[in-house]
């Protein structure tokens, strides 16, 4: 069974520092996929990056970065120079491949409630 | 492009009465999912459709919820009758057939059960 452990229930940091939102998965499938979604006070998911367990390429988007380790299944997420905007709830996710026929579940973690103070 | 639409927003109903959700994916997506998003929660899948298929439903309450997609558009979801436990916020996402691990969400419609 597939699972997504987000330990840092909620984080505060003053606006200009940096943070980084813990991920920790666990899968028995040597092919699946991680992903991050923030999820702003509207409501809506909104997606970040996805990865593949055969790419462990760190990648760098402006101020986010991801830092993927296999050998500790994690998936780590940071934000550079926090702003306000950044405010959200932020949720890793994991999708095993073999789902079966076609399903592309999802399992999300519990979310980590990023406050940025100005 | 418009996103996914759903509505309404928000829809507060006494337990054991019903209740139907809407759902407009992106122009184009075949693949269609519902979650169910409990608060301090992430979501959790209920269902997912490719066009008017159910693909997977293993974790949908099928005692109470009901999903229908019937022309591969629009979906509705219908839980009758609802419970207290039913209390959250249910998302729709869609996805294009080939990339159905891109999921593009709608903005949530949240039920009380009161």
């Amino acid at each position: 069974a597939q699972k997504v452990t987000q330990a840092q229930t909620e984080i505060s940091v003053v606006e200009k520092e940096d943070v980084t939102l813990d991920c920790v998965y666990e899968t028995r499938d040597t092919t699946y996929y991680l992903f991050w979604y923030k999820q702003p006070p509207s409501g809506e998911l909104v997606f970040l990056i996805r990865r593949n367990s055969f790419d462990e390429q760190n990648e760098i988007s402006g101020r986010y970065s991801w830092n993927f380790q296999k050998s500790t299944s994690s998936f780590n997420f940071t934000i550079t120079a926090s702003q306000v905007v950044d405010s959200a709830v932020y949720f890793c996710a994991l999708s095993e491949a073999g789902s079966g026929a076609g399903s592309y579940q999802l399992t999300f973690g519990k979310g980590t409630k990023l406050s940025v103070i100005p | 492009e418009a996103g996914v639409a759903q509505s309404p927003r928000y829809k507060i109903i006494e337990k054991r009465q019903s209740v139907a959700f809407w759902c407009n994916p992106i122009s184009g997506h075949a693949t269609l999912y519902w979650y169910q998003q409990i608060l301090g929660q992430g979501p959790k899948l209920l269902i997912q459709f490719q066009n008017n298929g159910v693909v997977d439903d293993s974790q949908l309450p099928k005692d109470r919820f009901s999903a229908e997609r019937l022309k591969g558009v629009d979906s509705t979801l219908k839980i009758q009758p609802a419970k207290l436990e039913d209390s959250a916020v249910y998302l729709c996402a869609s996805s294009l057939e080939d990339r159905v691990y891109e999921q593009y969400f709608g903005p949530g419609t949240r039920l009380t059960v009161t």
